[in-house]
């Protein structure tokens, strides 16, 4: 149990366009979800936390305007990357919680974006 | 949430047991030790999760100490595919709604 998924697991697109990045719960009904942000040889950093129905609330630093998160349904939140440079180009994770430990958070398998 | 020191990187024997070593120092009473791992370019994997009884599942074993300043994580018979990046992470209960702080974690070699 506890599985997450996300998709897609790599894109490659040019400067400019935007992005969608899905995130789904695929067994459990997730209270919250999260976004994070991993550059090269670096730790997992936390852009934005969303509560289904509910405004995303980011992290200092983030752009919101740029990052834009829709948290649609418990099984469901998608990040939408915006008129995307090249130095957006990371490994962009999700994680849900709401599992069978409340208070755990499950992680998906991260999209790599690159943007040329 | 308290601050975690871990070790950059440990070296362990196929077979053998790996122990990774945590200190949380800092860790207040309704704090949680939490253990992540990331295999390289994978999302992070739970592992398990303590407040101050020992735990175990199917693929470690948390012993924190009495008094709650540090603990270790046992993976009993190592192998290759536990090579990873470590995470030791300390949150409140009842924090679901708030994400996690990552540090460095140990990057554990599993040598064959």
């Amino acid at each position: 149990g506890a599985v997450v998924s996300q998709h897609p697991s790599w894109v490659i697109c040019k400067s400019g366009t935007s992005v969608k990045i899905e995130c789904r719960s695929l067994d459990f009904q997730a209270t919250t979800m999260f976004w994070y942000r991993q550059f090269p040889k670096q730790s997992l950093m936390l852009m934005a936390t969303s509560n289904e129905g509910s405004k995303a609330t980011y992290e200092q630093g983030v752009e919101k305007d740029k990052f834009l998160i829709n948290h649609a349904s418990l099984t469901l939140s998608t990040l939408t990357v915006t008129s995307a440079h090249p130095e957006d180009s990371s490994f962009y994770i999700c994680s849900a919680a709401g599992g069978p430990t409340l208070d755990t958070q499950y992680f998906g398998p991260g999209t790599r974006l690159t943007v040329l | 949430d308290a601050k975690t020191t871990q070790p950059p990187s440990m070296d362990c024997a196929e077979g053998r047991a790996a122990n990774l070593p945590c200190n949380h120092s800092t860790i207040s009473g309704n704090e949680y030790v939490y253990w992540y791992r990331q295999i390289h370019s994978q999302g992070p994997q739970y592992i398990i999760h303590g407040l101050k009884n020992n735990e175990t599942n199917e693929m470690a074993s948390l012993i924190i100490t009495e008094d709650r300043k540090s603990s270790t994580l046992i993976l009993p018979h190592a192998t290759l595919r536990d090579t990873a990046v470590y995470y030791c992470i300390v949150r409140s209960s009842g924090g679901g709604a708030d994400g996690l702080t990552f540090g460095k974690g140990t990057h554990l070699i599993i040598q064959p």
